[in-house]
């Protein structure tokens, strides 16, 4: 009963470098997304994922990019980290246009 | 004009008392409405959801929806010291692809 799982939950990167936040869940749930919170701005959408193959951008996608690779994961890519990506990353998930997210435990990321 | 707005707080109230959260949003095709808590540190979690115009209620919480003056609030009963955290609102739109709008959040501080 693991739910969302995110990995890794701290980094610390240097300008430039790339990574890739993980995420996955259990829960059989079709549509998967990336927030990003930061102080006094709340939950940002940065890419969703609606069902398996597909993949939209959402409010602030730039620098980013995604890739479902199946049902279960959608990994978040950080190409040539910046200090304004310098935040806290979730991943949450939803059964079929049912309820509320499911969000994991989150990812602190310093870029330095 | 942000999408979703809240009182950022903190509000303080005593034990035992109501608490009452706020939250505008300024999307009349709005569907649904959420709201989620949030700890120190630790991811949002689901409270409560309300579609339909008025109450719904769940145990010491109370959502209230009112699409005209587009306006959705939650009260909280009995408070308790363990109620202190952020609280967000979340609304999704007209919209399959279920992506929620969240505010900044409103953080609550419940006084013993």
């Amino acid at each position: 009963n693991a739910g969302v799982t995110q990995t890794p939950k701290f980094q610390v990167l240097k300008t430039g470098q790339s990574m890739t936040l993980q995420c996955a869940q259990d829960m059989n749930h079709n549509s998967m997304y990336w927030y990003r919170q930061d102080p006094g701005m709340g939950l940002r959408l940065i890419y969703y994922s609606a069902s398996e193959g597909t993949t939209d951008k959402g409010e602030v996608p730039n620098g980013y990019n995604v890739s479902r690779l199946n049902k279960r994961e959608f990994s978040l890519r950080l190409e040539s980290a910046a200090p304004s990506q310098t935040s806290v990353y979730f991943c949450a998930s939803i059964p079929r246009g049912a309820g509320g997210y499911t969000f994991g435990s989150g990812t602190r990321l310093t870029v330095v | 004009q942000k999408e979703v707005e809240q009182n950022s707080g903190p509000l303080s109230v005593p034990e035992g008392a109501i608490a009452s959260l706020n939250c505008t949003y300024s999307d009349r095709g709005s569907q649904s409405f959420f709201w989620y808590r949030q700890y120190s540190g630790k991811s949002p979690e689901l409270i409560m959801f309300i579609y339909s115009n008025g109450d719904k209620e769940d145990g010491r919480f109370t959502a209230q929806l009112n699409k005209a003056s587009q306006y959705v609030s939650l009260l909280i009963r009995d408070s308790q010291p363990s109620d202190s955290a952020t609280y967000l609102c979340a609304v999704n739109r007209e919209d399959s692809s279920y992506k929620l709008i969240f505010g900044s959040g409103t953080r609550l501080l419940v006084r013993p």
